[in-house]
């Protein structure tokens, strides 16, 4: 069975600080992973993943894949309030159109 | 720039009613995704339309379709209405397959009594 699993489900830090999400998955035919914020309202993307190794960047936001350990990571330094969220793992695999999306992080920054 | 328009935002229905949510992509967006998501739970897969046809099914009631049709928006119908139907649906949609990248519509709160 197709699965993405993240860790951990909740998390609570302070303002400032650094932080790492994971994502783990198993799924037959990997085409990519991504990566969305969500708020109140729908989730918004991240980013895409496709080749391990490459760290994809975009602010104080960074992620990286190994597609051989079958894990990503999400970084936030510098962490602000705003960025208190659901943070969605998914998974697209590559033989229709089917995005898995694991549990999900509850990030809350305290100020 | 136009994003994914769902409607209707808030729909109250009472048990075994039916109800019909809508969806209208973005431009040129030929793939369509519906997902369902719980108080708390993550997005779960419902069906996805490639050009008007199904292209995958997850895990749809079968008291639930979907189509797509010609200028690309989908309904998704949902009949025999139960309370564990209560949800927020999203619509997203993606420019070609592959690309990976979904843009999601705000959703719309079913809430069944």
């Amino acid at each position: 069975e197709d699965k993405v699993v993240q860790s951990p489900l909740s998390l609570v830090v302070h303002e400032g600080d650094t932080v790492t999400l994971n994502c783990s998955y198993e799924v037959t035919n990997f085409r990519s992973l991504l990566w969305y914020k969500q708020e109140k309202k729908a989730p918004t993307f991240l980013f895409m993943l496709t080749s391990s190794g490459i760290e994809k960047k975009s602010g104080r936001l960074s992620s990286i894949l190994d597609k051989k350990e079958l894990f990503s990571i999400l970084n936030i330094t510098a962490t602000q309030t705003g960025d208190s969220a659901v943070y969605l793992c998914a998974v697209d695999m590559n033989r229709d159109d089917k995005i898995i999306f694991g549990k999900g992080t509850r990030l809350h920054i305290l100020p | 720039a136009a994003g994914v328009i769902q409607s209707p935002r808030h729909l109250i229905k009472e048990k075994r009613e039916t109800a019909t949510l809508k969806c209208y992509p973005i431009p040129r967006h030929d793939t369509v995704y519906w997902y369902q998501q719980g108080p708390g739970q993550d997005p779960q897969f419902l069906i996805s339309f490639y050009e008007k046809m199904q292209s995958d099914k997850g895990s749809i009631p079968d008291r639930f379709s979907a189509q797509q049709f010609s200028d690309y928006h989908s309904e998704l119908n949902m009949s025999s209405l139960e309370l564990g139907d209560s949800a927020l649906y999203f619509c997203a949609s993606s420019l070609a397959r592959g690309t990976g990248e979904l843009f999601f519509g705000e959703g719309s709160r079913l809430t069944v009594l």
